[in-house]
C-alpha cells in the first residue's frame, strides 16, 4: 500500500463549481498534513495547512480524519485559475511524503 | 516570507558529465533540506536528506555514489548528479522545512536533460 494515497483524476469541471479530493495515509503515526498546488512545471507551492479541526481559508476547506486517515481539500466557486495539480502531502517524523496529486481543470 | 533559491532552473548536458544543483536558503537557517526528483506525470519522490555537517540520508534505491548530496552551511545546499545519463533527466527539486506548522519551501526546481 502507497503511504500517500490519491484520486490522480482529472477532474474537469466547470466554473463555480464545487469540488473534493480525498487523499488516505498509511501511518497512523503522522504528525502533519498539507495541501500543495503544483502547476504545470513548476515547483509546489504551500495551499494550506490541514488542523484537526478542520480550517478555511476563503474558498478553500481542509478537513483531517485521523480515525478514518484520510484528509480532503474542498474547492468552492471554483475558478478557472484553481487549475493545477493538488498534492496531499503527509509529515512522518519531518519526512515528507507526497501523494500522486489529482489534476483538476476547471473550464469556462 | 522564507525563499529557497534554486539553480540552475535548466540545464541540458551530455551523458557522462556530471550536473550541480544548487539550494539556497534566503533570510533563514535551514539545517535540513529534502532533494526530490519528479519525472512527468508523477509524484514527487524523495530521494534524500541532507543535513548541515554530517551525512545525507538516502532513500532506498537512491545510489549515493550518483547523487552527491553536500551540506556544508546553514544555507546551502547542493545535489551533484555524477555521470549523468539520459535515465536521469527529470525535474530535481529542494525543500526546506518551515518552523511550526507552516510546511516546506521549496525551491523552483532544476530541469535537467541529459543528451
Amino acid at each position: 500500500r502507497k503511504e500517500v494515497e490519491q484520486d490522480p483524476g482529472p477532474f474537469n469541471v466547470p466554473e463555480g463549481a464545487t469540488v473534493a479530493f480525498n487523499c488516505t495515509y498509511s501511518n497512523s503515526a503522522s504528525q502533519s498534513f498539507f495541501w500543495y498546488r503544483q502547476d504545470c512545471r513548476k515547483e509546489p507551492k504551500l495551499l494550506m495547512s490541514v488542523y484537526s479541526s478542520g480550517n478555511e481559508d476563503g474558498r478553500f476547506t481542509a478537513q483531517l480524519n485521523r480515525a478514518s486517515q484520510y484528509i480532503s481539500l474542498l474547492i468552492r466557486d471554483s475558478k478557472l485559475s484553481d487549475s493545477a495539480t493538488y498534492l496531499c502531502v503527509v509529515n512522518d517524523n519531518n519526512d515528507m511524503r507526497f501523494g500522486a496529486g489529482t489534476r483538476l481543470t476547471v473550464k469556462p | 516570507g522564507a525563499v529557497v533559491s534554486q539553480h540552475p532552473s535548466w540545464v541540458i548536458c551530455k551523458s557522462g558529465t556530471s550536473v550541480k544543483i544548487e539550494c539556497r536558503s534566503l533570510d533563514f537557517q535551514a539545517t535540513t533540506m529534502f532533494w526530490y526528483r519528479q519525472f512527468p506525470k508523477q509524484s514527487l519522490m524523495l530521494m534524500a536528506t541532507s543535513n548541515e555537517g554530517s551525512k545525507a540520508t538516502y532513500e532506498q534505491g537512491v545510489e549515493k555514489d550518483k547523487f552527491l548530496i553536500n551540506h556544508a552551511s546553514l544555507t546551502l545546499s547542493t545535489l551533484t548528479v555524477t555521470s549523468a545519463h539520459p535515465e536521469d533527466s527529470s525535474f530535481y527539486i529542494c525543500s526546506a522545512p518551515q518552523t511550526g506548522n507552516y510546511g516546506y519551501t521549496f525551491g523552483s526546481g532544476t530541469r535537467l536533460t541529459v543528451v
